[in-house]
């Protein structure tokens, strides 16, 4: 069975300073790996995949995530946070294979003035 | 273009009534999914449509759920005999097929039970 794991429950972090939202997965065959963003009040909406290809992949908002195969982890990453950043945030993994896309428990994310 | 809507946004039951939760999806896309969020909680699969079939229930909870879809369009999550643990956020989601397609989030459907 694949699974998804955001160690953090919460993250904080100063506007300005970079950030790091933490994922682990575990599944068989290829994975393919997602991040989503839930702003209050709102929908989830699709951040950034990985696929296949280059190991640093570019998402929206200035949002970027690296795939590291070895230690199986897909870590959201942003060099400087805005205040407007402030969200709970979604590790997904789907194998190239099944019908599941399994999420993660969510990371809420604070950045501080 | 339209993106997924569900409906109601919000609603509130007795214990022990059935719901019925409402999903389109986007035009076009072929597979549909729903999922539960509980208070401060992470998703929980529920059920997965490709077309009009359900190749995946297995995240219902038990016999209480059931959906259905109709072609490639509306679905419908019913819960009978509803009960205060069903309390959550249930989220539809749609996408193109394949597993390298990103899923389109409806606001979901606030559902309480008191």
């Amino acid at each position: 069975a694949q699974s998804v794991a955001q160690p953090e429950d919460q993250v904080n972090v100063a506007e300005g300073n970079p950030l790091t939202v933490k994922c682990t997965y575990s599944v068989s065959g290829n994975p393919y790996l997602f991040w989503y963003v839930q702003y209050p009040n709102r929908g989830l909406q699709f951040l950034l995949k990985y696929i296949t290809g280059d190991n640093l992949v570019k998402g929206s908002y200035g949002f970027e995530a690296e795939f590291n195969k070895s230690q199986t982890s897909f870590h959201l990453k942003k060099p400087s946070a805005l205040v407007s950043d402030s969200a709970l945030y979604f590790c997904a993994v789907h194998n190239n294979a099944g019908n599941m896309l399994t999420f993660g428990g969510g990371t809420r994310l604070m950045v501080k003035p | 273009g339209a993106g997924v809507s569900q409906s109601p946004s919000n609603k509130v039951t007795e214990k022990g009534k059935d719901v019925e939760l409402r999903c389109d999806p986007i035009s076009g896309h072929t597979a549909l999914y729903w999922y539960r969020q509980r208070l401060g909680q992470g998703l929980e699969f529920l059920i997965y449509f490709q077309g009009n079939s359900a190749p995946d229930k297995s995240g219902l909870p038990s016999d209480r759920f059931s959906a259905e879809r109709t072609g490639e369009s509306v679905s419908t999550l019913t819960i009978q005999r509803t009960q205060q643990e069903d309390s959550a956020v249930y989220l539809c989601a749609s996408s193109f097929q394949g597993a390298n397609s990103p899923l389109h989030f409806g606001n979901g459907t606030r559902l309480t039970v008191t």
